[in-house]
């Protein structure tokens, strides 16, 4: 199957920082990349929807000023956190699909966050 | 709107005997579900999907699950345990064709007992 790549897996970052975390499809052109926040022993919750060229849709009651998404090219979408607090430590998980709305989706194994 | 309920946050098996993990969804359009397994710290590995047409579809590592409209449900059962199925598992909808967004349930985390 397609391959999302993510990094990096492990981040820690003090507080006030920013962390970019990118997402990455190996063997395709994903034209839609979704982020998904996880925390701990929960399910996971879609931030936002990435699309190649124009601006994410952020889902109700995330800022879209606290999770900045770029997805400049059809391979490549990146999530940064800025000004990092410790209620931003999760586990961030990026997919994408490969095709059409029909189209299978793939999930990066995922980003640690931990704010100090 | 869509919603996913799975019954049951923590299921523990014997290995070698069935596994059963609930789930049931509501959806305003016919949905297209799915059941995800993820192990610690990574991302999520599709063990099968329903679309359209056969309602019990067999996935990967001897998983399979049943669509059944009338009870909302898409179950998700394996024969015989193994203690490489202990793991987090995951159901989601995403109304029929319209963009992939998925909607997770809680999880159902499975223990193996030797």
């Amino acid at each position: 199957g397609a391959v999302v790549s993510q990094h990096p897996s492990w981040v820690i970052c003090k507080s006030g920082t920013s962390v970019k975390i990118e997402c990455r499809s190996l063997d395709f052109q994903a034209t839609t990349m979704f982020w998904y926040r996880q925390f701990p022993k929960q399910s996971l919750m879609l931030m936002a929807t990435s699309n190649e060229g124009s601006k994410a849709t952020y889902e109700q009651g995330v800022e879209k000023d606290k999770f900045l998404i770029n997805h400049a090219s059809l391979t490549l979408s990146t999530l940064t956190v800025t000004s990092a607090h410790p209620e931003d430590s999760s586990f961030y998980i990026c997919s994408a699909r490969t095709g059409p709305a029909t189209g299978e989706l793939f999930f990066g194994e995922g980003s640690r966050l931990t704010v100090l | 709107a869509q919603s996913v309920t799975q019954l049951g946050s923590h299921v523990s098996v014997s290995e070698g005997a069935l596994v059963l993990l609930r789930c049931n969804y509501s959806s305003s359009v016919p949905p297209y579900l799915f059941w995800y397994v993820q192990y610690p710290n990574q991302g999520l590995q599709l063990l099968l999907k329903y679309t359209t047409g056969a309602t019990l579809v067999k996935g990967i590592n001897g998983f399979e699950a049943e669509f059944k409209k009338s009870e909302t449900s898409f179950h998700l059962t394996k024969p015989s345990a193994h203690m490489s199925d202990a793991a987090e598992y995951f159901c989601a909808v995403t109304p029929g064709a319209a963009g992939n967004k998925l909607t997770f349930g809680g999880g159902t985390r499975v223990l193996v007992k030797p």
